[in-house]
């Protein structure tokens, strides 16, 4: 069982583009939650996806969506990049409450 | 909005020694409270949680205490190694119409040889 993957791990992009970042779920988890962690902070929960559509969300913008595929694997896009957008990126995938595993993180810098 | 604090920020102990972390969180139908370690660098891991029907929990050296009243839970460690050295984080969840978990901004933890 590799655990929850993520991928890219290192990512380097320009105000204004778009990114996409990729999540696989551990084996037999259904809900994937995405997390935005800067320097020195906790993770700051962006939403979370279960059967496909978006159950919760936190105070993100909406340049910031997500996907969630029928295999349980999803995506988080950011649009119109802004520099405070730099940060570590967790997807973090779940059984119902069951305690959430988290994969290595993608590193974004936008420059 | 929810919101979980945890203090201290920074905690500096001798080998041997116990350490504890606290939290508060503001969302009282928060039903799980999960705490992970981060090592620099790494994936937070989850070391230990509790569920709001419990009081107190105990892994080894690591237990955790829940007050909900006080809306209060607390992470101790006993016995403290090097290794235990890392920054944790408290959370606070509620599986009422699809989870989210709220963290708190961490505790640096220094364990001196």
């Amino acid at each position: 069982d590799a655990g929850v993957t993520q991928s890219p791990t290192h990512l380097i992009k320009t105000r204004g583009q778009q990114v996409t970042l990729r999540c696989s779920p551990k084996s037999g988890h259904d809900t994937v939650s995405w997390y935005q962690q800067a320097l020195g902070q906790g993770p700051q929960f962006i939403f979370q996806y279960y059967e496909e559509e978006e159950r919760q969300r936190g105070n993100f913008p909406d340049r910031f969506s997500g996907h969630q595929y029928p295999n349980y694997s999803s995506e988080l896009n950011v649009n119109a990049l802004l520099l405070g957008d730099s940060a570590l990126y967790l997807c973090a995938s779940s059984l119902g409450m069951i305690e959430a595993f988290f994969g290595q993180g993608t590193r974004l810098t936008v420059v | 909005g929810e919101n979980v604090e945890q203090h201290p920020s920074t905690l500096s102990v001798q080998e041997g020694d116990s350490a504890v972390i606290k939290c508060t969180y503001s969302d009282s139908a928060s039903n799980y409270f999960p705490w992970y370690k981060q090592e620099l660098g790494k994936r937070p891991q989850l070391i230990i949680d509790i569920r709001s029907n419990v009081g107190e929990k105990k892994d080894q050296r690591i237990a955790v205490t829940l007050n909900k009243t006080a809306k209060h839970f607390s992470l101790h460690i006993t016995e403290t190694q090097p290794e235990d050295s890392a920054v944790y984080f408290c959370a606070a969840s509620r599986d009422t119409g699809g989870f989210k978990t709220i963290f708190g901004a961490g505790t640096r933890l220094f364990v001196k040889a």
